[in-house]
């Protein structure tokens, strides 16, 4: 079974401090990718991954950067954080997107984010 | 930029009934999923469609390409269905826009005892 972890459940950090949140998979897959999900919004892509050291900007990628120095670790900083980031954000990966069946992705539990 | 939208929004039913959720998008598609999202925040992928018709257990999830349109639906349902359902589309496109999946708002769903 594919296991995507992320390193917090629940965190509460103050405005203006800079925020890691990391993301593990360990079934080898290329593509990573981070999301946001807020109530009314759905979930939108802030950052995707599809090699190490490779990522693209999703739809709202303001106030966030990533990392991505080995294959299984991909981790979303906020480097100034402000209380409208304030959210769920979830990560999740996926095998590859050259053959259709293996383009499911595969999520993580989600770290609930309250910047006061 | 693909629209997708969810209705109902809200879903009660009572144990046993059969539930049907829509999904229609604005642009043509590679590829069309449907999520579950429990309590708690963790979403499971149930189906990626690109044609026809998928079944596994009690769900089944259908796509009509040239309407635009896709179903999901539940028989039997039960109170551990209770859950959102998410329906999201990857557009046909080139380069780097053809990875980003679309999401729908979701369908909030509550089965009764």
């Amino acid at each position: 079974d594919v296991k995507v972890t992320q390193s917090s459940r629940y965190l509460v950090k103050r405005t203006g401090e800079k925020v890691f949140l990391e993301c593990v998979q360990d079934m080898d897959h290329e593509n990573m990718f981070w999301y946001r999900q807020d109530p009314g919004l759905g979930l939108r892509l802030i950052y995707f991954s599809y090699d190490v050291k490779m990522k693209e900007k999703g739809d709202i990628p303001e106030g966030y950067s990533v990392s991505r120095e080995k294959k299984e670790r991909f981790s979303l900083i906020l480097e100034s954080a402000s209380t409208n980031q304030t959210s769920m954000y979830l990560c999740a990966s996926s095998l590859s997107f050259l053959r259709r069946e293996k383009e499911t992705q595969y999520f993580g539990p989600g770290t609930r984010l309250l910047v006061l | 930029k693909n629209e997708v939208e969810q209705s109902p929004q809200n879903l009660t039913a009572q144990e046993g009934e059969f539930i049907t959720i829509n999904c229609s998008y604005s642009v043509g598609i590679s590829a069309l999923h449907w999520l579950q999202q429990h309590p708690g925040g963790g979403i499971v992928s149930l189906f990626m469609l690109s044609s026809g018709k998928k079944k596994h257990g009690r769900l089944i999830a259908t796509i009509n390409i040239q309407e635009k349109h896709s179903s999901l639906h539940i028989t039997a349902s039960h109170p551990r269905d209770s859950a959102v359902y998410i329906c999201a589309v990857r557009s046909r496109g080139s380069g780097g826009s053809n990875y980003k999946l679309t999401f729908g708002k979701g369908t909030l769903l509550t089965v009764n005892p």
